[in-house]
């Protein structure tokens, strides 16, 4: 597609439930990557891909977190079992790959959760 | 590990008024180095970048020079518009994995 593109847009979900968020990069780029927005929080890492395999999980805040990404391209963020804590938006990225140091990193226009 | 400063708190500033916002870092070797942009409602956008030391990155009238004695990226712009007003991030990135690093974003906002 012509850039980075992110369903649900919006999502309320009560607390304990589990939700599925999707990522489908920018075609032909093998680099993707996971980032969540909060108040106070600023931007933080959660997970990248490189292809199909995920090297740097370290940035998941808990087990509840988990993220596949299948074929390499369209790639899922999974919140088990929800909590208030988890309320933000969370952002989906491409590039190239993550090889080449100052690939531009294209952003979705992120999934609003709120956690109620 | 990599991580970037960004000024603490909002800026106010009048139409036509001069914008510098201050970015600094730390990292070992050399970084690429960037500025997004996140306009009210809309996703974060690249603003421009420089990939190594003495580079400038420019875009939309906005400048900045990878500094490497100083470790900064300031970013600014001669004469700001009302549609100057977003918040802007400075970033990093360095190393195999291109993951960036941000700061923690500064809110500008422009008064006719």
């Amino acid at each position: 597609g012509a850039g980075v593109s992110q369903s649900p847009s919006n999502k309320v979900t009560e607390k304990g439930k589990d939700v599925e968020l999707r990522c489908d990069p920018i075609s032909g780029h093998t680099a993707l990557y996971w980032y969540r927005q909060s108040l106070g929080q600023g931007l933080e890492f959660l997970i990248y891909f490189q292809g199909n395999s995920a090297p740097d999980k370290s940035g998941l805040p808990s087990d509840r977190f988990s993220a596949e990404r299948t074929g390499g391209s369209v790639s899922t963020l999974t919140i088990q079992r929800t909590q208030q804590e988890d309320s933000a938006v969370y952002l989906c990225a491409s590039s190239l790959d993550t090889t080449t140091s100052g690939n531009t990193i294209y952003f979705g226009e992120g999934s609003w959760l709120t956690v109620v | 590990g990599n991580s970037v400063t960004q000024m603490e708190g909002p800026v106010t500033l009048s139409e036509e008024a001069f914008l510098t916002i201050n970015c600094t870092y730390t990292a070992t070797g050399y970084p690429s180095l960037f500025w997004y942009v996140q306009y009210p409602g809309e996703g974060l956008q690249l603003l421009l970048k420089a990939t190594k030391a003495d580079d400038k990155g420019s875009n939309k009238g906005f400048e900045a020079t990878y500094r490497k004695e100083t470790t900064s990226f300031h970013l600014e712009k001669g004469s700001v518009q009302v549609s100057d007003s977003a918040v802007y991030f400075c970033a990093l990135t360095q190393g195999g994995n291109n993951r960036l690093a941000f700061g923690k974003g500064n809110q500008v906002v422009v008064i006719p």
